[in-house]
């Protein structure tokens, strides 16, 4: 299973762009990569998802180096509303063993201030 | 509207007592999960389900029971043997079954206290 490092917390201002990364150095072939936003006492909900090289959609952009080794979440400027943990997740490939195990890596603590 | 179910929001257990958390969801998804989150930290997989009837442990599957009779009813039975209950439980499901593409879709939670 890919195992997930992202950094434990970030601060920010209002306006400004994050850019959060996660490594994830034995990713398989198959793996996506999927990102999400989580507020206190809530369920995470989705943000992002991609395989290689750039995803945007209407809230953020994924970043995804040729290696596939690590990826970064970039939020463009973020809101006071942007406050959240956010989680990188790396599923397993389809038809292993562990085939449905999503396993959760500790999130990055987003602070935005005014 | 479609989505998942937790009932209830909020749960108290006296010691020695197994308690049961409710997941239903209506989005027509084979696979189904359930997560514990202590404060301050990330999400752990409890049990997780991808076909009716069927249903695989997590990481930390001790002291909890599951059962998958519906596709769209995950129930988490924690029972007494789980000696530190309290967290927050969060059930989850995806589409697709065992793909490389799986977004997961959360409910709202269950806060699990001990009296």
């Amino acid at each position: 299973l890919a195992k997930t490092t992202q950094p434990i917390s970030m601060d920010s201002y209002e306006g400004q762009e994050v850019n959060i990364t996660c490594s994830h150095n034995n990713i398989a072939t198959n793996d996506y990569i999927t990102w999400y936003q989580q507020f206190p006492s809530q369920g995470p909900r989705f943000i992002i998802q991609g395989y290689k090289t750039k995803v945007t959609n209407e809230v953020a952009s994924l970043f995804i180096p040729a290696d596939r080794k690590s990826s970064t979440l970039s939020l463009p400027r973020v809101s006071l509303s942007d406050t959240a943990v956010y989680y990188c997740l790396v599923a397993p490939a389809g038809g292993s063993s562990n085939t449905g195990k999503l396993i959760f890596g500790q999130g990055t603590t987003l602070q935005v201030k005014p | 509207d479609g989505g998942i179910t937790q009932s209830p929001k909020y749960l108290f257990r006296k010691e020695g007592q197994n308690v049961t958390l409710s997941c239903e969801q209506n989005l027509n998804h084979d696979a189904m999960y359930w997560y514990r989150q202590d404060p301050g930290q990330g999400l752990r997989l409890i049990y997780y389900s991808q076909i009716v009837n069927d249903f695989q442990k997590g990481d930390i599957a001790e002291g909890y029971s599951v059962s998958r009779e519906k596709k769209e009813s995950f129930p988490l039975t924690v029972t007494s043997a789980q000696k530190n209950p309290t967290a927050f439980y969060l059930c989850a499901s995806s589409q697709t079954r065992g793909t490389t593409n799986e977004k997961l879709f959360f409910g709202s939670g269950t806060q699990l206290s001990v009296l």
